[in-house]
């Protein structure tokens, strides 16, 4: 299995910071899996950003709610995430990553997009 | 939330040192916590998970052990490639939540 980040690298302050995770070596239509998503500023800890079940079950970061939207793309095996009114506290290196049954471990990452918000 | 509280923040070790890093959480988590290890400029890497069980094709030197809010990771015999920053996660509660890191590097 192997998933890969992309989008843009740069968001302007206030506009909407979105990504797409492409999934391949297996099928994000399944119930044993869930789509994650997961930030890590520069030279700062991990932060987990949120997670969706193929089933349309979804889990948020607290401090991200309202702003986040995670859904699921069957039709090209990928996942997006979508983060409103973004500010430089958003710039961040983005990971999508697979959680297991339980909602984690994450066993399976993406290598990362570096998203800066800029103006 | 709960917090996950990680010691030491950094430590140097030589070649072929056993190496014990920490991972305190902030209320009961049972056994609902995986290990992580990110070099430099890579994606986290999943190592143990539900405490204790070791990742299909990670090393036998790396293990774990705890339950409740007390948790341990060792390195037995540290190797090169094992340079790098371990974090722990917990997924008892929600949000989902990691500890801020321990950072190993060789003396």
């Amino acid at each position: 299995l192997q998933l890969q980040e992309s989008g843009p690298g740069l968001v302007k302050p206030s506009e909407t910071l979105s990504l797409t995770c492409t999934v391949s070596g297996g099928s994000i239509s399944t119930s044993s899996y869930n789509w994650v998503w997961i930030r890590q500023p520069p030279g700062k800890g991990l932060e987990w950003i949120g997670s969706m079940f193929y089933s349309g079950t979804t889990n948020f970061s607290p401090s991200l709610r309202g702003r986040v939207t995670i859904s699921v793309d069957t039709s090209n095996n990928s996942f997006s995430l979508t983060l409103n009114s973004v500010t430089a506290a958003d710039t961040a290196v983005y990971y999508c990553a697979r959680g297991g049954y339980n909602w984690s471990p994450f066993d399976t990452w993406g290598q990362g997009t570096l998203v800066t918000v800029s103006s | 939330d709960i917090q996950m509280t990680q010691s030491p923040s950094s430590l140097s070790a030589s070649l072929g040192d056993s190496v014990t890093l920490t991972c305190q959480a902030s209320q009961d988590i049972n056994f609902y916590l995986n290990w992580y290890q990110q070099k430099p400029g890579k994606a986290p890497k999943l190592l143990i998970y539900d405490a204790s069980y070791l990742e299909p094709g990670v090393p036998s030197r790396f293990s774990g052990s705890g339950a409740g809010t007390h948790f341990t990771f060792t390195i037995n015999s540290l190797q090169p490639e094992d340079i790098g920053t371990y974090y722990c996660q917990q997924y008892d509660n929600f949000p989902l939540t990691f500890g801020g890191g321990t950072t190993v590097d060789l003396k």
